[in-house]
């Protein structure tokens, strides 16, 4: 069964630090992740999706990394501001039989401090 | 601009009395999920269709049930809201695996905040 891991559960840093998440997922057999924003009693917001065949995707300011045969993410925030603050999700999907299901991670509470 | 849109945003339904939630698309995606979200947790899947598929899953309570009468909307029945079924439910959509050619990029709308008194 697929569990994936994020870590740490909250995050706070002052505004223009860079940072690094980190989301681990079991089983190493899946067709892609994906990385989500999601702020306070809203929807999520997709960010970045990586093909289990790329290394990295990069979006602004955004950069996530793949490394599947460790079963890890990162995903790279650089020059903080207070805007970032929200829950960061990382879901994985499925390889097998052409499953449309993610499986999410619990997300990591981000804040920014001006 | 395409979306996932979400009715209602807020709903506050009584012990036991049936309410549905409803999702629309414009994205033209062939895949509709309903997920599940309780506070400080990650977002359960309650069941997806693929195209008029309904797919279940096995945890699913009997108590939830979903209608796609078209490929534009979704919508999420509860019949008997229990206490532990407050939370917030997220309507999300795709392209399928074979046709995305990998892009299948899941779109979310803002959720509906289910309230059970």
């Amino acid at each position: 069964k697929q569990e994936v891991t994020q870590i740490p559960a909250a995050l706070s840093v002052p505004e223009g630090e860079n940072l690094v998440l980190n989301c681990s997922f079991t089983d190493s057999a899946i067709y892609n992740l994906q990385w989500f924003r999601q702020d306070p009693g809203k929807g999520l917001t997709s960010l970045l999706l990586i093909q289990s065949s790329q290394r990295e995707q990069t979006s602004g300011r955004l950069n996530a990394s793949l490394d599947k045969s460790s079963g890890r993410s990162t995903l790279y925030i650089a020059a903080s501001q207070p805007g970032d603050s929200a829950t960061y999700l990382c879901a994985v999907r499925r390889s097998q039989g052409g499953s449309e299901k993610l499986v999410f991670g619990k997300g990591t509470k981000l804040t920014v401090n001006p | 601009d395409a979306m996932v849109i979400q009715n209602p945003r807020y709903q506050v339904t009584q012990f036991g009395k049936p309410v549905t939630l409803s999702c629309s698309q414009t994205l033209n995606h062939n895949v509709m999920y309903w997920y599940q979200q309780k506070s400080s947790q990650a977002p359960k899947l309650l069941f997806h269709y693929y195209d008029k598929d309904f797919n279940n899953e096995a945890d699913t309570p009997d108590n939830f049930q979903s209608r796609r009468p078209n490929t534009s909307f979704c919508f999420l029945d509860i019949r008997s809201p229990g206490l532990g079924d407050a939370a917030m439910y997220l309507c999300a959509t795709s392209r399928d695996l074979r046709t995305s050619g990998g892009g299948n990029e899941q779109f979310f709308g803002p959720g509906t905040r289910l309230t059970v008194l």
